[in-house]
């Protein structure tokens, strides 16, 4: 089944923990991308790849690391989370260089820092 | 710069009647427009696209949306509300070179009453 999946589902943790919320999608797609989800402010990205060792910030890139060695895998990297990290998290990824190719999305990550 | 703008935060209709979700838009260039619906603890899904040609598109699950270049809009609808449609719907904009971002609207939560 095309999917993309993040893990894990829930994160509770404390101010300055350093955690990684992993992505991995298996449809072969170049672009993959995160977005945190807030009330009122719909969907922000934070960072992206077009593809393998390709990554550039998006809107709300401040207190987050991406990497980009494998297609399939790319990695959010919080090395000092702060409660204003709070927030659901979504991995996206499609067909980089098509134009229009739609988002396929994960079923998210809900942290919450303390 | 490109921005979406939905209009309601909170839309509630009646089953089987028409629902009808605004979206506006802001681009530069000739955009690429889209419809995400996020069900409960899920990630979002594409409902539909508009990219070139016909300005009337059809989506899954009877939703359809118009293109309409000269009010910078692409309002999303229905004509027959189904309790199964109660979710969160957002309109993203896209530019047409290629580069994938997407910008996403603030969201409409649609409820539907019995």
């Amino acid at each position: 089944e095309a999917q993309v999946t993040q893990n894990p589902r829930y994160l509770i943790t404390v101010t300055g923990k350093k955690l990684t919320v992993t992505c991995s999608q298996n449809m072969n797609h170049e672009y993959m991308s995160w977005y945190r989800q807030d009330p009122g402010l719909g969907l922000r990205q934070i960072y992206y790849s077009m593809n393998v060792e390709v990554t550039d910030k998006g809107d709300v890139p401040e207190g987050y690391k991406v990497s980009r060695k494998e297609k399939r895998n790319f990695p959010l990297i919080l090395e000092s989370p702060s409660p204003n990290q709070t927030s659901l998290y979504f991995c996206a990824s499609s067909f980089g260089g098509r134009i229009g190719s739609p988002l396929h999305f994960g079923n998210g990550t809900r942290l919450t820092v303390t | 710069a490109q921005s979406v703008t939905q209009l309601g935060s909170h839309v509630s209709v009646s089953e089987g009647a028409l629902v009808l979700l605004r979206c506006n838009y802001s681009s530069s260039v000739p955009p690429y427009l889209f419809w995400y619906v996020q069900y409960p603890n899920q990630g979002l899904q594409l409902l539909l696209k508009y990219t070139t040609g016909a300005t009337l598109v059809k989506g899954i699950n009877g939703f359809e949306a118009e293109f309409k270049k000269s009010e910078t809009s692409f309002h999303l609808t229905k004509p027959s509300a189904h309790m199964s449609d109660a979710a969160e719907y957002f309109c993203a904009v896209s530019d047409n070179f290629g580069n994938e971002k997407l910008t996403f609207g603030t969201g409409t939560r649609l409820t539907i009453i019995p």
